[in-house]
């Protein structure tokens, strides 16, 4: 099945300055890459995602690139606010035609700080 | 965006009891809901798919029998841990997606904290 690795594990950067979070998956048939960010003993919520056929998709302050020949993607985040601390996880499935939901596999997470 | 509800978002209970938890699509139909597991610090691993009108697919290594899913309608799943012992506590997530939006994104509940005694 899917694997994803995500580094790193912990992020501490200062207000202001870019954050970048990478992963990579296994399965070269993966097609669909969520992130999401979830607050401590909150909900995780989706914040961005790419499917394969794009290579970067940009919405304000956050990124995400796809470079599908080395099954890695990567999340960037510009100008961090304290806002932005939480715990980031990515993710990969294979995404299926209408009338099919395909499971998540998700990335081991990143704990990212935005100190003052 | 969809919303997807939770219930309970805490529940205590003593070992050998059993406990339901429900997730529900509110604005939307979800002929497919999935159960994750949170333990604290770590990602969330799926458990199983649930599927309505049909047997949920467990992943590797999850009891069927000690976690009940039954997807009886578009709307709403349940999990069910039978028999509770103090290590299944941990926080139990949900999610649906809205198959009918044309998009696979998922849309998590508020998950349930469980502390089993």
């Amino acid at each position: 099945g899917e694997n994803v690795e995500q580094h790193p594990s912990t992020l501490s950067v200062q207000e202001g300055d870019s954050a970048v979070i990478k992963c990579t998956y296994s399965d070269s048939a993966s097609n669909y890459f969520p992130w999401y960010k979830q607050e401590l003993g909150k909900r995780p919520q989706l914040i961005i995602d790419i499917r394969s056929n794009v290579g970067e998709k940009k919405d304000q302050r956050i990124a995400v690139t796809l470079n599908k020949t080395a099954k890695h993607f990567s999340l960037h985040i510009t100008e961090t606010q304290p806002e932005d601390s939480a715990v980031y996880f990515c993710a990969a499935s294979i995404r299926g035609g209408t009338g099919t939901a395909s499971k998540l596999t998700f990335g081991t997470g990143t704990r990212l700080q935005v100190t003052l | 965006g969809a919303v997807v509800s939770q219930h309970p978002s805490w529940v205590i209970c003593k070992s050998g009891t059993s406990v339901k938890i429900e997730c529900r699509s509110l604005d939307f139909q979800a002929t497919t809901m999935f159960w994750y597991r949170q333990f604290p610090k770590q990602s969330l691993m799926l458990m199983a798919t649930s599927n309505e009108g049909s047997k949920a697919t467990y992943e590797q290594g999850v009891e069927k029998d000690k976690f009940l899913i039954n997807h009886a309608s578009l709307t709403l799943s349940t999990l069910t841990v039978t028999s509770a012992h103090p290590e299944d506590s941990s926080f139990y997530i949900c999610s649906a997606r809205d198959l009918g939006a044309g998009n696979p994104i998922q849309y998590f509940g508020a998950g349930t904290r469980l502390s089993v005694l």
